[in-house]
């Protein structure tokens, strides 16, 4: 079935640092692809998404780009802030079923 | 209400008893779900309610586990004869139709079976 792959964290970072999050999927269709973000104490928000391939979604600094030959959907932001610091999860959906995630991964911003 | 809210927050409960998990969606979103977040294990779909179609329970890891949707709107995940290994947070969500990507997630409820 379609599941997605994400780098294992934590990822420590120092502020304005380059962050990269990889996430890989396997699908048998074009899934659309997400990103959702867990801040402490806080609920699951959508961050960015892309529903076709070479769709470029972006969202308080973050990008990532539908890769279809590659099947990737990496996280990037140029630099980061400690209020950055959460859990991203990388997910994918056919909209005929519920989002699949991966596992997440905690990213830590120091100042 | 103004986003998706689950009671109770936090739940310890003894190895064998029963408990029920209740999500109040957003108001007038036709779909909710259901996820289990485990530590290392990301986000398990559980199950999903769409409309008055028929839920999707594909996830549901056992026959101890059922969930209904009364009316449209409120949710109850039940969880009967807790085992240690369900200890996990509970996440419900809701969105419009199949606008999956819009979902809308609650904080969850923590059980812990001790």
């Amino acid at each position: 079935g379609d599941s997605v792959t994400q780098m294992e964290g934590p990822v420590t970072l120092s502020e304005e640092a380059f962050l990269t999050i990889n996430c890989t999927y396997t699908a048998t269709g074009y899934p659309s692809l997400f990103w959702y973000v867990q801040y402490p104490g806080e609920g699951l928000q959508l961050l960015l998404k892309a529903t076709k391939a070479d769709d470029k979604g972006s969202n308080k600094g973050f990008e990532a780009t539908y890769r279809k030959e590659t099947t990737s959907f990496h996280l990037e932001k140029g630099s980061v802030q400690v209020s950055d610091s959460a859990v991203y999860f990388c997910a994918l959906s056919d909209g005929m079923t519920a989002l699949i995630f991966g596992k997440g991964t905690t990213l830590s911003v120091s100042s | 209400g103004a986003g998706v809210s689950q009671s109770p927050s936090n739940k310890v409960t003894e190895k064998g008893k029963d408990v029920e998990l209740r999500c109040d969606p957003i108001s007038g979103h036709t779909a909710l779900y259901w996820y289990r977040q485990s530590l290392g294990q990301g986000l398990e779909f559980l199950i999903y309610f769409q409309g008055n179609s028929a839920p999707d329970k594909s996830g549901l890891p056992s026959d101890r586990f059922s969930a209904e949707r009364t009316g449209g709107s409120v949710s109850t995940l039940t969880i009967q004869r807790t085992q240690q290994e369900d200890s996990a947070v509970y996440l419900c969500a809701s969105s419009l139709e199949r606008e999956v990507s819009e979902a809308f997630f609650g904080q969850g409820t923590r059980l812990t079976v001790v």
